[in-house]
């Protein structure tokens, strides 16, 4: 199985804060990387393909980008509404697999 | 605008068969180009992707989970369903269908959209 690690696990930050997630697979997945954003009670939202490409009506200042190994998920100005758990997920691969995801806080 | 929805038990004892359906409405589960999944998280922890199966019946499993699973679709009704023996505390999660594209250049693949997910507790 292909690991998939976020770091870090949890961030505080404040509104307005440009903020970056990384996540890094166990082996080469290419760009076979999606992010997907979670709050509690909900089921998560599916934000990012391809490691770079916006899902229709995902805000311009989401941004993902990586190949390989490496890849990040930026917000550029943080909004109340970004807080939440964002995980990151390989398609490389079956079994298909998640990071552990990264907590994002209100400082 | 599909739209998924899980049924099944939300209690279950140590030992027993966990059977879910995913019930998909506004397109058909017929579709040759979507894959239809199971995916589970545990209280407060990640997701975990259980299975998937495909038009005609092919399934695809999690090796941690490929012995006990079984996952079957009925396109008669527009659902698929995920049949789980042998259950354990370790089985208590959320447990989520979502459907991903198969067919999409360059075989990129997405899990969207959702179910809104079932709680599912084992415990005797």
């Amino acid at each position: 199985d292909i690991q998939m690690t976020q770091s870090p696990s949890s961030l505080s930050a404040s509104v307005g804060d440009r903020v970056t997630i990384t996540c890094r697979a166990s082996q080469s997945i290419d760009s076979y990387l999606n992010w997907y954003q979670q709050k509690p009670g909900q089921a998560p939202k599916f934000l990012i393909y391809g490691a770079i490409t916006l899902q229709n009506g995902v805000p311009s200042r989401f941004s993902g980008s990586g190949s390989g190994t490496d890849f990040t998920l930026t917000i550029s100005s943080l909004q109340p509404e970004d807080f939440a758990t964002y995980y990151c997920q390989q398609s490389y691969s079956i079994p298909v697999t998640f990071g552990q995801g990264t907590k994002l806080e209100i400082k | 605008q599909m739209q998924l929805q899980e049924s099944g038990p939300r209690l279950m004892k140590p030992s027993q068969t966990l059977s879910l359906t995913c019930t998909v409405s506004g397109g058909s589960i017929s579709s040759v180009s979507y894959y239809w999944n199971w995916i589970r998280q545990p209280a407060g922890k990640g997701l975990e992707w259980i299975g998937r199966i495909y038009t005609g019946g092919s399934t695809n499993y999690n090796p941690s989970l490929k012995s006990r699973l079984t996952i079957s679709m009925d396109t008669s009704k527009n659902q698929f369903s995920l049949r789980l023996t042998s259950v354990t505390a370790a089985d208590t999660a959320v447990y989520y269908c979502a459907r991903a594209p198969s067919l999409f250049k360059g075989g990129h693949s997405w899990f969207a959209p959702w179910g809104q997910g079932t709680l599912v507790t084992v415990s005797s």
